[in-house]
């Protein structure tokens, strides 16, 4: 089956640091990019970062670069934001999902179940 | 910033069509995707690359793409069909990808 299952959200201070991970399991993790997506209590999606099957590759919301970084271990088939700098506007569920293709547009087809962060 | 438009509602009665639009604001892209989210859930995959199926998606779900606009269509619309929408491109230029406001289908 594939899954994906995100840990490490909790509740932390303005201007800390939180760690996010996600387990991959079920297929090819180094063959596709991640996404990490968030969702305000009450409020729609929000796009936080993208990571490319390698991790040579990285993009980022403008609402979150410079504070949060983006990163993978395929051997371990795990991916990680680190959340510096918190807000309280970073206040939200986080969702891992992997990209549908090893091309980058063709939408997102497994989500996590979301790890709770609030600040 | 990036927005795609889409309207915060749309009720339809069961067994009837519903669509859903989301307006792409001069935002450079190529496809559009389409995501189911129920209350509590993650969100779901339903339509992407303007008109594809992920499997297990039934056919009642349909998407089309131009210019400016793209449109998601429920068709047969049934009660397990409530939820919120979204729309998402991927904006070339920026390598951003950007997310719709939303919208809740009601079933009435």
């Amino acid at each position: 089956e594939v899954q994906l299952v995100e840990s490490g959200g909790k509740l932390a201070q303005p201007g800390g640091s939180l760690r996010l991970s996600c387990a991959a399991s079920g297929f090819a993790f180094d063959d596709y990019g991640m996404h990490w997506v968030r969702q305000a209590p009450g409020k729609g999606l929000e796009w936080v970062s993208r990571i490319s099957w390698s991790g040579d590759s990285l993009n980022y919301a403008a609402s979150v670069r410079g504070r949060f970084t983006i990163s993978r271990d395929n051997a371990k088939k795990s991916l990680f934001l680190q959340m510096n700098s918190l807000r309280t506007e970073d206040t939200a569920v986080y969702y891992c999902v992997k990209e549908n293709s090893d091309s980058p547009d063709y939408g997102m087809d497994v989500w996590g179940r979301g790890t709770t962060v609030t600040v | 910033s990036y927005v795609l438009i889409q309207p915060p509602s749309v009720s339809v009665a069961p067994g009837q069509t519903a669509r859903i639009t989301c307006e792409k604001n001069n935002i450079e892209s190529k496809s559009v995707h389409w995501y189911q989210q129920k209350p509590g859930q993650a969100p779901m995959l339903v339509v992407y690359d303007d008109t594809d199926r992920p499997s297990g998606v039934p056919e009642r779900f349909s998407g089309s793409n131009s210019a400016r606009e793209a449109t998601l269509t429920i068709s047969r619309v049934e009660v397990g069909d409530e939820a919120d929408y979204y729309c998402q491109v991927w904006a070339t230029g920026s390598g951003h990808y950007v997310f719709g406001s939303g919208t809740k289908v009601t079933v009435l």
